[in-house]
């Protein structure tokens, strides 16, 4: 069965620069959640959305962007990187019975 | 604000003991997951519970709901080194529109 995919999987960028993290998810779900989770640390919402549209906002940096494409994928855009950005970024899809959200293999992003 | 809680954050144990994580939260829920999480991997879907007293097994692991005392247990039988990971639930609201994990227990299954 397909998964959530992310991508890339590891991503390594330098202070001040951008980063663009992309997901698609599973076929059929409409809404998608953005993670991240810094080491030994629980994962921290970022944002969702709901057929394109953003439904939800948590703890997300000013410097971060997300959307949802007509085609259900979604992408986040991080600008200004920190040091304090580094960590992994994770992506979920569930359908509208959200009766389970998939997690994705994830993003490592490394801010050197 | 929703608030989930895991306990204990640590959980060191033989094989072939049992144990119990605790998952409580803060306001009503409509469903709870339980997941697993390898060092540096994605996490893993292990149950979802759907209404109060919501009973799911799978091999070592059975996990159940109590929707009135908003509390959430996985239960460990016999544990075995393999379950070694962390384990996390999330709760979504009805709102739905996010899940909030709890702090995670480190489960370590010693030899």
């Amino acid at each position: 069965a397909a998964g959530v995919i992310q991508s890339p999987r590891h991503l390594i960028k330098e202070k001040r620069e951008t980063a663009t993290l992309k997901c698609y998810p599973i076929p059929r779900h409409d809404t998608v959640y953005w993670y991240q989770q810094g080491p030994g640390q629980d994962p921290q919402f970022l944002i969702s959305f709901y057929e394109k549209m953003q439904s939800d906002k948590g703890s997300i940096p000013d410097r971060f962007s997300a959307q949802q494409f007509s085609d259900y994928h979604s992408e986040l855009n991080m600008s200004s990187l920190e040091l304090g950005d580094s960590a992994l970024y994770f992506c979920a899809s569930s359908s509208l019975s959200r009766v389970s959200a998939f997690f994705g293999q994830g993003t490592r992003l490394t801010v050197v | 604000e929703l608030k989930v809680e895991q306990n204990p954050l640590f959980l060191s144990m033989q094989e072939g003991k049992n144990y119990t994580i605790y998952c409580n939260y803060s306001t009503t829920s409509d469903r709870l997951y339980w997941y697993r999480q390898d060092p540096g991997k994605s996490l893993e879907s292990l149950f979802v519970l759907l209404s109060n007293g919501a009973v799911k097994q799978e091999g070592r692991l059975m996990a159940s709901l109590d929707t009135k005392a908003r509390l959430s247990t996985l239960h460990i039988t016999a544990a075995v080194h393999d379950l070694s990971a962390t384990y996390f639930c999330a709760v979504i609201t009805g709102t739905a529109s996010k899940l909030t994990f709890g702090t995670g227990t480190r489960l370590q299954v010693t030899l």
